[in-house]
């Protein structure tokens, strides 16, 4: 079956970088996503990637994706206090449109 | 604006009540879902929807009940039989293009508390 799994807490300094770790099990994962959860929130997607991808940047964020081993991370440059929040990764599975969610990586960042 | 609206913020239920969500999009999208949120679990889907008239149970349906009966609206009702409903409920939208690249949106979400 599918499975999600997340690092539950990461902490680091303002202006250093962050990884966010997320492995999966479905090898059929067509695309997966980054989530951010701010507190009392929904979600909002910050970027995505296609399994057939290697990397994609964005601003800021670096998405990696070693589709032989099913890791995902998930890299934040120059991390901000603002950047303080619940961090999901999430597959979708080709012919389905639901996403199976990881349980969550809380970031702390500190001034 | 477009977006996903949820309401109440809050929503208050005694022992033996059923009470209902509201969840409205003015997206145009097809797709509906429900999802609840524990500390430390994640997200879990409770019941989701690709077109009008029609929704499939998730990985928790029991205790809740859905209806789609418009596009822009799906409602999720916790029944009495829901024995730990007290949670924080989010409601998303996408296209419902399955197998292709399909962001979900997401409401504010609905804190559920039993008095």
């Amino acid at each position: 079956g599918e499975d999600v799994e997340q690092s539950l807490f990461l902490s680091v300094r303002e202006g250093d970088s962050s990884v966010i770790n997320c492995t999966y099990t479905d090898s059929s994962s067509t695309y997966l996503y980054w989530y951010k959860q701010e507190p009392g929130a929904g979600l909002q997607l910050l970027t995505y990637i296609f399994s057939n991808m290697d990397m994609k940047q964005d601003q800021r964020l670096t998405v990696l994706l070693n589709k032989k081993d099913k890791h995902l991370s998930l890299r934040i440059a120059d991390t901000q206090t603002g950047d303080s929040a619940i961090y999901f990764c999430a597959e979708s599975i080709g012919g389905y449109s639901t996403l199976t969610f990881g349980k969550g990586t809380m970031l702390l960042v500190s001034p | 604006d477009g977006g996903i609206t949820q309401s109440p913020k809050y929503l208050f239920r005694k022992e033996g009540q059923n009470v209902t969500l509201s969840c409205e999009q003015n997206l145009n999208h097809d797709a509906m879902y429900w999802y609840r949120q524990d500390p430390g679990q994640g997200l879990r889907l409770i019941y989701y929807s690709q077109i009008v008239n029609d929704f499939q149970k998730g990985d928790i349906a029991e205790g809740y009940s859905v209806s789609r009966e418009k596009k822009e609206s799906f409602p999720l009702t916790v029944t009495s039989a829901q024995k730990n409903p007290t949670a924080f409920y989010l409601c998303a939208s996408s296209l419902g293009l399955a197998g292709a690249q399909e962001t979900q949106y997401f409401g504010p979400g609905t804190r559920l508390l039993v008095l």
